[in-house]
């Protein structure tokens, strides 16, 4: 069981716009930056988002970033085929003083 | 160009230590963290721990008994051992590199496939 909640998974049709959330508390998204992280079947984790909202050099601004309270969300639009992946949050927890990820979302684009 | 990439023993027995090495070219193992994470088959990513200025460390509390990291600096290589394993600590475990605070991974190793068993 994640500190982090993720749903286990999503579906969308290509070429619309998909939300991802990852709800945790006041210890961990609350008060720290979240990274969202994109795992293509069989790859390796690749950053997506870090610092909440920012994109790294050569990731699309079909991926966005925001941070609400205690959940964050990471939004894709204009839905592709390739974006059929898995899907996980990242933060530092306070109290466990740990980093810690969300379960995963799986992200189907039918 | 920065690349990490793991090396051990892909076969542990049980009640045994896992030892791994995370080799880093192109560029200095200085200034960042230095996490492993790892993925058991078919679930999510589970963090281990991070080591950085070269003594400092942090663990997963769930692991924080079994787990210790180190740097070698003049190897540009750091080290993860996981004492008495079980077949639960069967992964895939990668490297990876964190930026300035820590929870910007940017660089990761391919990983590597350790399997628990006698």
């Amino acid at each position: 069981q994640s500190v982090l909640t993720q749903a286990p998974s999503v579906s969308a049709a290509p070429g619309q716009k998909v939300t991802i959330s990852c709800s945790g508390g006041s210890s961990n998204i609350g008060n720290n930056y979240v990274s969202w992280y994109q795992q293509l079947p069989g790859t390796v984790p690749k950053l997506l988002i870090y610092d909440n909202k920012e994109r790294p050099s050569g990731i699309p601004d079909r991926f966005s970033g925001s941070k609400s309270g205690t959940s964050a969300t990471l939004g894709i639009t204009g839905l592709q085929t390739g974006d059929e992946a898995d899907y996980y949050c990242g933060t530092w927890d306070n109290s466990l003083s740990a980093i810690i990820f969300g379960g995963g979302t799986k992200l189907t684009v039918l | 160009q920065v690349q990490l990439q793991e090396s051990g023993p892909g076969l542990v027995k049980p009640s045994e230590t896992l030892s791994l090495t995370c080799t880093v070219s192109g560029g200095s193992i200085s200034s960042y963290y230095w996490s492993w994470i790892r993925q058991p088959a078919g679930k999510g990513l589970e963090w281990i721990g991070r080591i950085y200025n070269s003594w400092t460390t942090n663990y997963n509390p769930s692991l924080k008994s079994r787990v210790t990291m180190s740097m070698h600096m003049s190897t540009n290589q750091f080290s993860l051992t996981l004492s008495s394993v079980t077949a639960a600590d069967t992964a895939v475990y990668f490297c990876a590199r964190a930026m300035a605070g820590g929870l910007r991974f940017d660089y990761w190793g391919q990983g590597i496939l350790v399997t628990v068993s006698s």
